[in-house]
């Protein structure tokens, strides 16, 4: 099951906060977050997982609500380099090893200066 | 260190030919993602491997798709009798495989079925 990003597009001016969010219909285990600029390879932000843990970079927050299956991406301050497409990506199971993700179709940040 | 890395960048060829893409992933990890990006939408999963084995291939479209990984390291995906819907980029991505963990992504390859 795909999960579902909103909103899919916005537009900030820099220095402007922004909150992307991700829902799932199926119960989660961990969540995802990847920023993609045009033409380039997916880069890691970070992983929210069942049960509050986290690993991620220091500027980036996120939120993860167990029970609504939801997670929301937070960019304050934002800087001309957040621009891109971010996306979700979720794991319903694990197994005790990695797994595949399964991502939203992406949101596209623009920041204006 | 380096990345992971993927070749060719680019490939193009005609409807009906076999193709097969690489991914050397990162040294020392031992799960690797294969991934496949049309435009304007996310990553689809495709199929995971950890070591040597296809930990999970449930995101392969039919059977003209086809990947392996026999040392445990390099992977190949290998796209038979091609069709033009099997234009996209495709992904590798890898991660130290001993749990959730950030999973680092190639450049893709670019392929277009003509």
């Amino acid at each position: 099951q795909q999960p579902v990003q909103s909103p899919q597009a916005v537009i900030l001016r820099e220095g402007e906060d922004a909150v992307i969010n991700c829902s799932s219909s199926k119960a989660l285990y961990s969540v995802h977050w990847y920023r993609q600029k045009h033409g380039e390879a997916p880069v890691f932000l970070m992983i929210l997982l069942k049960g509050g843990e986290q690993k991620g970079h220091e500027k980036i927050s996120a939120s993860f609500n167990e029970k609504k299956q939801q997670s929301s991406l937070y960019l304050t301050a934002s800087q001309l380099s957040y621009s891109g497409t971010y996306f979700c990506g979720t794991e319903m199971y694990s197994g005790g090893g990695a797994d595949g993700l399964t991502f939203g179709k992406g949101t596209h940040l623009i920041i204006q200066p | 260190g380096a990345g992971v890395s993927q070749t060719p960048s680019n490939k193009v060829t005609e409807k009906g030919k076999y193709v097969e893409l690489r991914c050397d992933p990162i040294s020392g990890h031992t799960a690797l993602y294969w991934y496949r990006q049309s435009l304007g939408q996310g990553p689809e999963f495709l199929i995971y491997f950890q070591g040597t084995g296809a930990a999970d291939d449930s995101g392969l479209p039919n059977d003209r798709f086809f990947a392996v990984r026999p040392e445990g390291s390099v992977s190949t995906l290998k796209i038979q009798r091609t069709e033009r819907g099997d234009s996209a980029v495709y992904l590798c991505a890898s991660s130290l495989g001993a749990g959730v963990d950030e999973q680092f992504f190639g450049p893709g390859t670019r392929l277009t079925v003509l």
